[in-house]
């Protein structure tokens, strides 16, 4: 069964670059997608983009001019940059491995889930 | 960009019957995806492809789609189904995953 960890700093300063990863393990990088997803604080899921196995990233329009998503496969990683951020980027974040629907209609699902790491900005 | 509207909050008592809404234009016409958070602890995937349970789910969890709106039923409700409750698609329109604002569902 496949496992997600995400590691990075718990504190970031106001402007400055967010950035963490997300280790992979009972399972390859190779031929999936993989999401990274907020939670602010009391508040709901907020899907922020993903990376494929062959490096392409889609992200979220309102986070798309700060973020990039990059991968490993040597170490069966990826990893989240956020730049410029402010408080509202304060929030748990998680790394997440994506299934492709198996019937019906075409659309991907989140089936494996990091436990998250709550990153604060704040001076 | 797609939205996906669900009621902040369902109540039900023990043993009951839940069901949390999803709303969505022509919600019907793609697959609807569930997942149930516990407080402190990341989601879990309960439902996909509208009606298919992941290994390990009880089938008290069951979904369904149609229309603008899709539906997860969780039977005989128990104190342990306590979570909040989100519901997702997959937009094709700019190949984004959208995620509903979440349901507390309250075990009374």
């Amino acid at each position: 069964q496949v496992q997600l960890q995400e590691s990075g700093p718990g504190l970031v300063k106001p402007s400055e670059t967010l950035s963490l990863t997300c280790s992979v393990s009972g399972g390859s990088i190779s031929g999936f997608y993989w999401s990274w997803i907020r939670q602010p604080p009391g508040r709901g899921l907020e899907w922020i983009g993903y990376i494929f196995y062959s490096g392409y990233t889609n992200y979220a329009p309102s986070l798309k001019s700060r973020l990039a998503i990059s991968l490993d496969t040597s170490k069966n990683q990826f990893s989240l940059r956020l730049n410029s951020v402010t408080a509202a980027d304060t929030a748990i974040y998680y790394c997440v491995r994506e299934s492709r629907s198996g019937r019906g209609f075409l659309s991907y699902y989140f089936d494996s889930w990091g436990p998250g790491t709550l990153v604060t900005v704040s001076s | 960009s797609y939205v996906l509207t669900q009621p902040p909050s369902v109540s039900v008592a023990p043993g009951q019957t839940a069901r949390i809404t999803c709303g969505g234009n022509n919600i019907g016409s793609t697959n609807v995806h569930w997942y149930q958070q516990k407080p402190g602890q990341a989601p879990v995937l309960v439902v996909h492809d509208d009606s298919d349970r992941p290994s390990g789910i009880p089938e008290r969890f069951s979904g369904a789609s149609s229309a603008n709106m899709a539906t997860l039923t969780i039977s005989r409700v128990a104190a342990g189904d306590e979570a909040d409750y989100y519901c997702q698609v997959w937009d094709s329109s700019g190949d984004h995953r959208v995620l509903g604002g979440g349901t507390k569902l309250t075990v009374l």
